[in-house]
């Protein structure tokens, strides 16, 4: 069945490069995204790639899909400590109309 | 312009009790999705509205039903809580046409606690 994976604890310096790791099963995938969720909110929209690319970049946000590895990663450059939060892959397909989610992500920025 | 917005932001139930939850999607959206998202976990589909209809369900009981309103508003209803209910239940609005903006707009959520 679908599935998403992501390594659970990502923990970076401040300033530094943060890269998130997704992967995917569901090969009729259409979109990806990548959503981020602080203690207590709902999920907020960070960006999404649709799967006839490779890559997008948006400001600090840099997305790459390997759509042979079902590879999805998120690089943040420059971290700062207001980007500690969770962060969530989710997989979506015009076959059906769910988003398919993987466990999160937890980002600590170290000051 | 208000995003998705839903009520209530925080609720307790006693196990047996039915709850229903309410979301407004962001302005010009049409379909509607309910997650149920529990502590530590990634959000799990419940099901999806458009034109007043469940157009897609997930793996959930059917204590677990919804309603969408003409205004494109929708409820979510559960019947008979379980302990297990307890979560996060985050709605997620959607516009009509691929775009720029396509994607989903989540709300902040409701917290239900059954005790």
């Amino acid at each position: 069945g679908e599935d998403v994976e992501q390594s659970l604890f990502l923990s970076v310096r401040e300033g530094d490069s943060s890269v998130i790791n997704c992967t995917y099963t569901d090969s009729s995938s259409t979109y990806l995204y990548w959503y981020k969720q602080e203690p207590g909110a709902g999920l907020q929209l960070l960006t999404y790639i649709f799967s006839n690319m490779d890559m997008k970049q948006d400001q600090r946000l840099t997305v790459l899909l390997n759509k042979k590895d079902k590879h999805l990663s998120l690089r943040i450059a420059d971290t700062q400590t207001g980007d500690s939060a969770i962060y969530f892959c989710a997989d979506h397909s015009d076959s059906s109309y769910k988003l398919i989610f993987g466990s999160g992500t937890r980002l600590l920025v170290r000051p | 312009d208000a995003g998705v917005t839903q009520s209530p932001t925080h609720l307790i139930k006693t196990r047996g009790q039915q709850v229903t939850l309410r979301c407004s999607p962001k302005s010009g959206h049409d379909t509607v999705s309910w997650y149920q998202q529990a502590l530590g976990q990634g959000p799990q589909f419940i099901f999806q509205y458009y034109e007043e209809e469940e157009r897609q369900r997930g793996n959930f009981p059917d204590r677990f039903s919804g309603h969408q309103f003409p205004n494109y508003s929708s409820e979510l209803n559960v019947n008979a809580l379980l302990l297990g209910d307890s979560a996060l239940y985050l709605c997620a609005s959607r516009p009509p046409r691929r775009g720029l903006n396509y994607g989903y707009t989540f709300g902040s959520g409701t917290r239900l606690t059954v005790v």
